[in-house]
C-alpha cells in the first residue's frame, strides 16, 4: 500500500528558530497538503498545494510558514521563527484525484515541540 | 468560519456493542469523509460518501449522507478492542477539509 512518509517524526526547537518539516507524498499523486493536530485538538486545516503553488491556505498560515516542493518528490513546510504556540502533530497529506476527490492519504505526522 | 459538530464527544462501550456516531454542521457539503486516528498516528479514511442520502458500508462500518447534506453518521457494529481511537468527520470544500472535534470511542473488553 503506497505511503506519505514524513521526517522526522519528532523536532524539538528552540523558540524563534527555524523547522523545516519534510514530507515525501505518494508518487502520483498531484495534490498535497499540510494539517495540524494540536495535543487533544482537532485536525486543522494549514495549507493546500497544486502544480507547484498554494490553491488554498487558512488563516493559521501566516507569514512566518511557507511549503515547497523543491525536487519533484519532496514537499516541506518551514515555520521560520517559531513561537511555543507552534507545538503540535504536524500531518503531510497528498491526494490523486481532483477537487471533488478528498480522499487523502495522510502521512504518520511529525511531533513538533517548540521550548 | 465552517464548523463541524460531532457527538458524541466520547463513548465507553463494551466489546460487541454496536456504536453510532454523527456530524452536523450548518452549511453544505457535496462530500462527507469520516476518518479514523489511532494514537501517534495520522487518520485513516474510512468512508467517503458523494452524493446525499448515499448508504455506504465498508466491512462493519456503515456511514450514511443526510438527505440534507448537513449531516452524515457512522455506525459501527460488533465493535472489536481495535475500534478504539478518536473518529473524525470532515467536509471538504475547495481544496481543504475541515475537520469536526472527533468522538473518541474506547471499548471495553
Amino acid at each position: 500500500e503506497p505511503e506519505v512518509t514524513q521526517t522526522p517524526s519528532h523536532q524539538v526547537t528552540q523558540m524563534g528558530q527555524e523547522v523545516i518539516l519534510r514530507c515525501v507524498p505518494i508518487s502520483n499523486h498531484l495534490y498535497f497538503y499540510w494539517y495540524r493536530q494540536i495535543l487533544g485538538q482537532k485536525v486543522e486545516f494549514l495549507v493546500s498545494f497544486y502544480n507547484n503553488e498554494i490553491s488554498e491556505k487558512s488563516e493559521i498560515f501566516d507569514d512566518q510558514f511557507s511549503v515547497e516542493r523543491p525536487d519533484g518528490s519532496n514537499f516541506t513546510l518551514k515555520i521560520r521563527s517559531t513561537k511555543l504556540e507552534d507545538s503540535a502533530m504536524y500531518f503531510c497529506a497528498s491526494s490523486g484525484g481532483g477537487p471533488f476527490n478528498y480522499g487523502y492519504t495522510f502521512g504518520s505526522g511529525t511531533r513538533l515541540t517548540v521550548v | 468560519g465552517q464548523q463541524l459538530n460531532q457527538s458524541p464527544q466520547s463513548m465507553f462501550i463494551q466489546e460487541g456493542e454496536d456504536v453510532s456516531m454523527n456530524c452536523t454542521s450548518s452549511s453544505i457539503f457535496n462530500t462527507w469523509l469520516w476518518y479514523k486516528q489511532d494514537p501517534g498516528e495520522g487518520p485513516v479514511l474510512l468512508i467517503a460518501l458523494y452524493k446525499a442520502g448515499e448508504l455506504t458500508s465498508n466491512g462493519r462500518l456503515t456511514a450514511q449522507f443526510g438527505i440534507t447534506r448537513k449531516d452524515s453518521f457512522l455506525n459501527i457494529s460488533a465493535s472489536i478492542p481495535s475500534d478504539v481511537g478518536i473518529y473524525f468527520c470532515a467536509g471538504p470544500r475547495a481544496g481543504k477539509s475541515t475537520f469536526g472535534d472527533g468522538t473518541t470511542l474506547t471499548v471495553k473488553p
